[in-house]
């Protein structure tokens, strides 16, 4: 069964520094996500790409932040400067079709466990 | 905004118990509702859905209807078993944004 990967598994980063978490969405969707989970908290919505550009964005995606589809399977969130509060599980998920309304799935890999130290 | 309150965890049952998760939520227009599972140490799987009022999701024993009157998506299980421990998160997708809106999430326990 198709299924979104994701890598790293695990980083540790120093803080200020850039990180970039890589995706493979599966390869028939046209939508593509970012969410993050704080350990304890709920799972927040970051942005989501269509079509080469970000269609929705959360208040949490501000200008640290950015997204990226370099070529035609990946995707890849870049977070700069790096806070310890940004440590957190960052989900990459994707799905077939998406907008407003949509009772489309959203697939989503294992995450990446980002330790900012 | 659109939003998803689940009951609050932990949640502790023996082996073969009924489980509820309460969720109910609030949006605009008509969204879709689902369940997702995070095992400990994986990722977020899908469990159900329901996309219309009166719709059943059901998947490895587990049920939720979407109640538009009561603007619930309670889950529901007849009978547990231990490897049912995770935490279950309920969502909803569409009404006022194309991206899924979690609740907190409940963990579950499942004791032989």
């Amino acid at each position: 069964e198709p299924e979104v990967t994701q890598t790293p598994s695990h980083q540790v980063t120093q803080m200020g520094q850039e990180v970039i978490l890589r995706c493979v969405p599966i390869s028939n969707h046209l939508y593509f996500y970012w969410y993050r989970q704080i350990l304890g908290q709920k799972v927040e919505f970051l942005v989501s790409f269509y079509n080469n550009e970000i269609s929705e964005k959360s208040e949490i995606f501000d200008d640290q932040f950015s997204v990226e589809r370099p070529d035609g399977s990946n995707f890849t969130l870049k977070i700069r400067s790096t806070k310890l509060e940004d440590s957190a599980m960052y989900f990459c998920a994707s799905s077939p079709i998406g907008g407003r309304g949509s009772g489309n799935t959203i697939y989503f890999g294992e995450g990446s466990w980002l330790t900012v130290v | 905004g659109d939003s998803v309150t689940q009951m609050e965890g932990p949640v502790t049952l023996s082996e073969e118990a009924f489980l509820t998760i309460n969720c109910t939520y609030t949006a605009t227009g008509y969204p879709s509702l689902f369940w997702y599972v995070q095992y400990p140490g994986e990722g977020l799987q899908l469990l159900l859905k329901a996309t219309k009022a009166d719709d059943k999701g059901s998947n490895k024993g587990f049920e939720a209807t979407y109640r538009k009157e009561t603007t619930s998506f309670h889950l529901e299980k007849g009978s547990v078993q231990v490897s049912d421990s995770a935490v279950y998160f309920c969502a909803l997708k569409g009404g006022s944004q194309g991206n899924l809106i979690f609740g907190k999430g409940t963990k579950l326990s499942v004791k032989p």
